[in-house]
């Protein structure tokens, strides 16, 4: 059965700190997401990973950044964390097959930044 | 630019009523098309599909969703509905950015099923 796990599911911060979600995927997927996920916007992709040691930018990388040093670890890290950072954090994997894979997604982690 | 529209941001239904759920795109080129669901408390995980053929496709738990291209319209549907289908529901549509396929999500339609 697929799995990918989020190494929290609930997170409080306090603003400026630095913040780290680690998710892990054991289906040797090439390409995993960092979305969040906020009430009446949806999913909005932060970065995506399609190898290790390479990233892209999704539609809101501002105020965060991301590594990737082994295949089946993705990081999201936030430098200083500010309370408009307070969302829902979701990870996922997909399997390499260009435009008809299925993300197979984390249980999200609720990050509160007080 | 590349977007997926859901109109509906809550819907509320009696059991056995049926449903539709609107979903638009505006996507350039071959377009793969996608509907999620986020039961409560749980992971969000994929309903249905298209990617190519019968443009009618059938998902888990009796809901299915037709692509009719020349509206750009991938609306979700299911005859008659249960209160377990209470969860939120995201339309999704992808292509490919680079060496990485991107999927681009609808805001999500909430529905709440009246027992």
């Amino acid at each position: 059965d697929v799995k990918v796990t989020q190494s929290s599911r609930y997170l409080v911060k306090r603003t400026g700190e630095k913040v780290f979600l680690e998710c892990v995927q054991d289906m040797d997927h090439e390409n995993m997401f960092w979305y969040r996920q906020d009430p009446g916007l949806g999913l909005r992709l932060i970065y995506f990973s399609y190898d290790v040691k390479m990233k892209e930018k999704g539609d809101i990388p501002e105020g965060y950044s991301v590594s990737r040093e082994k295949k089946e670890r993705f990081s999201l890290i936030l430098e200083s964390a500010s309370t408009n950072q307070t969302s829902m954090y979701l990870c996922a994997s997909s399997p390499p097959r260009e435009g008809t894979d299925t993300q197979y997604f984390g249980p999200g982690t609720r990050l509160t930044v007080l | 630019a590349q977007s997926v529209s859901q109109h509906n941001h809550h819907v509320i239904l009696s059991e056995a009523a049926s449903l539709e759920l609107g979903c638009n795109y505006s996507y350039g080129g071959t377009v793969n098309l996608f509907w999620y669901v986020q039961y409560p408390g749980q992971h969000l995980q994929l309903l249905l599909k298209y990617f190519s053929g019968d443009p009618l496709v059938k998902g888990i738990k009796g809901f299915e969703a037709e692509f009719i291209k020349s509206k750009f319209s991938f609306n979700l549907r299911k005859p008659s509905v249960q209160w377990s289908d209470t969860a939120e529901y995201f339309c999704a549509v992808s292509g490919t950015y680079s060496s990485a396929s991107k999927i681009i999500f609808g805001s999500g339609t909430r529905l709440s099923i009246r027992p």
